[in-house]
């Protein structure tokens, strides 16, 4: 089955600055990747996604980068404001399955200050 | 937000007891899922269900049990059998379109502490 890993697991930037979220996935027929921002004691919600047939998707502050042929996706956060303080999964959907995600094990981003 | 609820928000329950988990949702989904929450592991994927009186075992379906006999009901019992199901329960559920990567929508999660 699918195998998803996220990077790093923990990760602390100042505002302002911009934060990077990287993960790996193993099945290469795997179509759609969604990255999910929890906040504590809250539910998961959809930030931003990406289909296998784009290879960069945009929206206000966040972004979304896809590696095909390397089999990596990125979540790109710019202009970091406490209120992104989070933990962020990132998720995929592997070929022959009725739909349903592989997350990855998520990072606990803290914006300072 | 509304759109999807889970009961009750927290649960214990003894060891050797069967307790059940509530999911509804509202907003016509054809799919619904029940995740495992364990700090530093992600979601887990525990069963799913793409139509009504179907279902299908996830990654982590020992000790769990489900039933889908309305399309807007999704409930879990923890069984007895699970030996360490003190964890966050999501619920989850998707708009079926015939292609594969969804939004899936959460609820609130129920916290089940088993003592």
């Amino acid at each position: 089955g699918e195998n998803v890993e996220q990077h790093p697991s923990t990760l602390s930037v100042q505002e302002g600055d911009s934060a990077v979220i990287k993960c790996t996935y193993s099945d290469s027929a795997s179509n759609y990747f969604p990255w999910y921002k929890q906040e504590l004691g809250k539910r998961p919600q959809l930030i931003i996604d990406i289909r296998s047939n784009v290879g960069e998707k945009k929206d206000q502050r966040i972004a979304v980068t896809l590696n095909k042929t390397a089999k990596h996706f990125s979540l790109h956060i710019t202009e970091t404001q406490p209120e992104d303080s989070a933990v962020y999964f990132c998720a995929a959907v592997p070929s022959g399955s009725a739909r349903q995600l592989t997350f990855g094990s998520g990072t606990q981003l803290t914006v300072l200050p | 937000d509304g759109g999807i609820t889970q009961s009750p928000k927290y649960l214990f329950r003894k060891e050797g007891q069967n307790v059940t988990l509530s999911c509804e949702q509202n907003l016509n989904h054809d799919a619904m899922y029940w995740y495992r929450q364990d700090p530093g592991q992600g979601l887990r994927l525990i069963y799913y269900s793409q139509i009504v009186n179907d279902f299908q075992k996830g990654d982590i379906a020992e000790g769990y049990s489900v039933s889908r006999e309305k399309k807007e009901s999704f409930p879990l019992t923890v069984t007895s059998a699970q030996k360490n199901p003190t964890a966050f329960y999501l619920c989850a559920s998707s708009i079926d379109r015939g292609r594969a990567g969804n939004e899936q929508f959460f609820g609130p999660g129920t916290r089940l502490t088993v003592l």
